[in-house]
């Protein structure tokens, strides 16, 4: 257990839905991440939180959208999302940028 | 875009015998870390290792940080089968997030 939570562990979708992704950490962390792991692929950093502040973005298509209420929990609303977007979806804090990140046990994504 | 690239891409040992694990990147950096990574887990962190130390210990971990080379080793003695994972690094450089490399598959036979 590393104080981050993700839900749902595993989640198959359509092209056309819509979904949400949950992260909460109970560590009293300041930045929160999103990270798309791939196989055989390098970890994808993805989106980045400070603060409740979206500081760094990716490059990532329009159609992940992240958001963050508070600094305990980070969203990931999908919709539209194409086949080549299954992977494992991470979502990690820190207490603050810079530090050691601690990772939850990630949400397997299939999009058929 | 990836930073540190982790070699070998895979490693198979017996149990009891050491594991050597590198990773190389390309530019400056502050800190630099090793994570271990359970097949569809998320990432575990093991060390931190700063750009001013050469060396740290952590029970059967050793890391070596050489930044005039720009090179990290991982060293596991006397592996375990449990010691089985994914092994990343991770470079921090400062303006911007840490980057992780493709990572060491680690493999140790009981």
């Amino acid at each position: 257990e590393t104080g981050v939570t993700q839900t749902p562990r595993h989640l198959v979708m359509g092209m056309t839905n819509k979904k949400s992704l949950k992260c909460e950490q109970h560590l009293g962390h300041n930045a929160m991440y999103w990270y798309k792991q791939s196989a055989k692929k390098p970890l994808e950093l993805m989106f980045v939180y400070s603060l409740e502040e979206r500081v760094e973005n990716n490059s990532v298509p329009s159609r992940f959208s992240p958001e963050c209420p508070n600094s305990s929990h980070l969203f990931l609303h999908l919709h539209t999302l194409q086949p080549e977007d299954s992977a494992l979806y991470l979502c990690a804090s820190s207490r603050d940028r810079f530090y050691e990140q601690y990772f939850g046990p990630g949400t397997r994504l299939t999009v058929t | 875009s990836q930073q540190g690239e982790e070699d070998p891409q895979a490693l198979s040992i017996q149990e009891g015998e050491n594991a050597t694990m590198n990773c190389s990147y390309k530019t400056s950096i502050n800190n630099l870390q090793w994570y271990r990574q359970n097949s569809g887990r998320g990432l575990v962190h093991l060390i931190l290792i700063r750009s001013n130390e050469r060396e740290k210990h952590s029970g059967r971990l050793r890391v070596t940080l050489d930044t005039s080379k720009k090179s990290s080793s991982l060293l596991i003695t006397a592996s375990r089968a449990a010691d089985t994972a994914s092994y990343f690094c991770a470079t921090d450089a400062g303006n911007n997030d840490m980057r992780f490399g493709a990572g060491t598959r680690l493999t140790v036979k009981p």
